[in-house]
């Protein structure tokens, strides 16, 4: 079974400075990696993903993130925040289904992304 | 393209009793999976479905049921409902494998 750890419950963060959101996980299998961001009273929106390939992946809003297979990680960063950015991020992982389709996600605790004027 | 829509958005109910959520998904989409979101234990996997069946199931009692209809509709089914079972209940519907999910806005369950 996999699992993920988000390390940081909460990150303060300075308008216009960079930021790194940090994800560790679990299998024992080959994984899919997810980073989604909730903001308040909405549901949950992907801003990138891991398949395959580059393990440098841009998603949206200015986010990136980097797959590390020796240390099982998938960090998010972004080198410039906005006060907008202000929510809930969290790493999610899935494994493939060899019966085609999907399988369900296991996430993380979650980080609140707090960013101060 | 529409989005996953979630109904009922809120939702009241007294302990004991039972509660019907629905999910339609992004047309085209034959995966559909329910996830429970409170503050103590985040979000936590109830189960999914591909193509009417049920693939995958979450550790949670079997009050929590679902299913999915042809049309790839989904809907979930709490019965006797208790206080702990208050939460944001999000359905997420997908393409295919490592697509990502695309969630609804979630219906939030309140237990009294």
């Amino acid at each position: 079974a996999q699992s993920v750890t988000q390390l940081d419950s909460q990150v303060p963060v300075f308008e216009e400075a960079p930021v790194e959101l940090r994800c560790n996980y679990s299998s024992s299998v080959s994984v899919y990696l997810f980073w989604y961001v909730q903001y308040p009273n909405q549901g949950l929106q992907l801003l990138l993903k891991y398949l395959s390939g580059s393990t440098l992946v841009k998603g949206i809003n200015g986010f990136e993130a980097e797959f590390n297979k020796s240390q099982t990680s998938f960090h998010l960063r972004k080198p410039s925040v906005h006060i907008s950015d202000t929510a809930e991020y969290f790493c999610a992982v899935s494994e493939p289904y060899s019966g085609g389709g999907a399988d369900g996600l296991t996430f993380g605790k979650g980080t609140h992304l707090i960013i101060q004027p | 393209k529409a989005g996953v829509t979630q109904t009922p958005r809120y939702l009241i109910k007294t302990r004991g009793q039972q509660v019907t959520l629905s999910c339609s998904p992004i047309s085209g989409h034959r995966s559909v999976s329910w996830y429970q979101q409170t503050p103590g234990q985040g979000l936590q996997f109830l189960f999914e479905y591909f193509s009417e069946t049920q693939r995958n199931k979450g550790n949670f009692p079997g009050r929590f049921s679902g299913r999915q209809f042809s049309n790839s509709r989904s809907e979930m089914n709490v019965s006797t409902l208790e206080l702990g079972d208050s939460a944001l209940y999000l359905c997420a519907s997908s393409s295919g494998q490592g697509e990502g999910y695309t969630f609804g806005s979630g219906t939030r369950l309140t237990v009294v």
